[in-house]
């Protein structure tokens, strides 16, 4: 059964920092791209980041740029989200994703059931 | 990197079709055939139902087909179910290599 397991989440004051990580397993980690997705309250869905299955290719949603880092570890089959700088805007539902696709577009296949970061002071 | 846009609600009664739409640009919907559609349950993780425009992944329903022309794409849903009532997503690649989600809409099964 795959699993996508995220924690790390709690309430931090703005300007702060947090790092979130996903636990996966049931899946072939290492050959996957992952992504982070998030739903901020009464929101819709925002893409935040994905990371390629080898670390090489990262891009950002430009609203994160230079605040966020998107990690992976294969070995420990686990993702990771570096989150400085936070702004109450980035208080949301975070989701850690496989994207299912090898090669260009993603296809989002595998869910977690998120983790709440919560900006306030 | 604006959201695709969709209606924020359709509704429809069980056996009925219903059809959300999903505007973007030439830069993500009507650059690529990287249209995706999910369903989301709340306090659910949201679960993919359309891929590539239009391939089901397996064990998601033929009821649920997807279609695209030229900077839209549009998910319908034929034979409504009460299991069908949710909010539908719909996501696109852009030709900056990102990923844009539509602002969602809640289907409501009367």
């Amino acid at each position: 059964e795959v699993q996508l397991v995220e924690s790390g989440g709690g309430l931090v004051k703005p300007g702060g920092s947090l790092r979130l990580s996903c636990a996966a397993s049931g899946l072939a980690f290492s050959d996957y791209g992952m992504n982070w997705v998030r739903q901020a309250p009464g929101k819709g869905l925002e893409w935040v980041s994905s990371i390629s299955s080898d670390s090489k290719y990262i891009p950002y949603v430009d609203s994160v740029k230079g605040r966020f880092t998107i990690s992976r570890d294969n070995a420990r089959n686990s993702l990771y989200l570096q989150m400085n700088g936070l702004r109450a805007e980035d208080s949301a539902v975070y989701y850690c994703a496989r994207d299912g696709r090898r090669g260009p577009g993603r296809r989002f296949d595998y869910w977690g059931q998120g983790t709440l970061v919560t900006v306030s002071s | 990197q604006s959201a695709l846009t969709q209606p924020a609600s359709v509704s429809g009664s069980p056996g009925q079709s219903i059809t959300i739409s999903c505007t973007g640009s030439s830069s993500d919907i009507g650059y690529y055939n990287y249209v995706s559609w999910y369903q989301h349950r709340p306090g659910k993780a949201p679960k993919l139902m359309i891929y590539d425009v239009s391939n089901r992944p397996s064990g998601v329903s033929n009821r649920f087909s997807g279609s695209k022309s030229g900077n839209t794409a549009s998910l319908t849903i034929s034979g409504l179910q009460a299991e069908d009532e949710a909010d539908y997503y719909c996501s696109s690649s852009t030709r900056s290599d990102t990923e844009v989600f539509g602002g969602g809409t809640k289907l409501t099964v009367l």
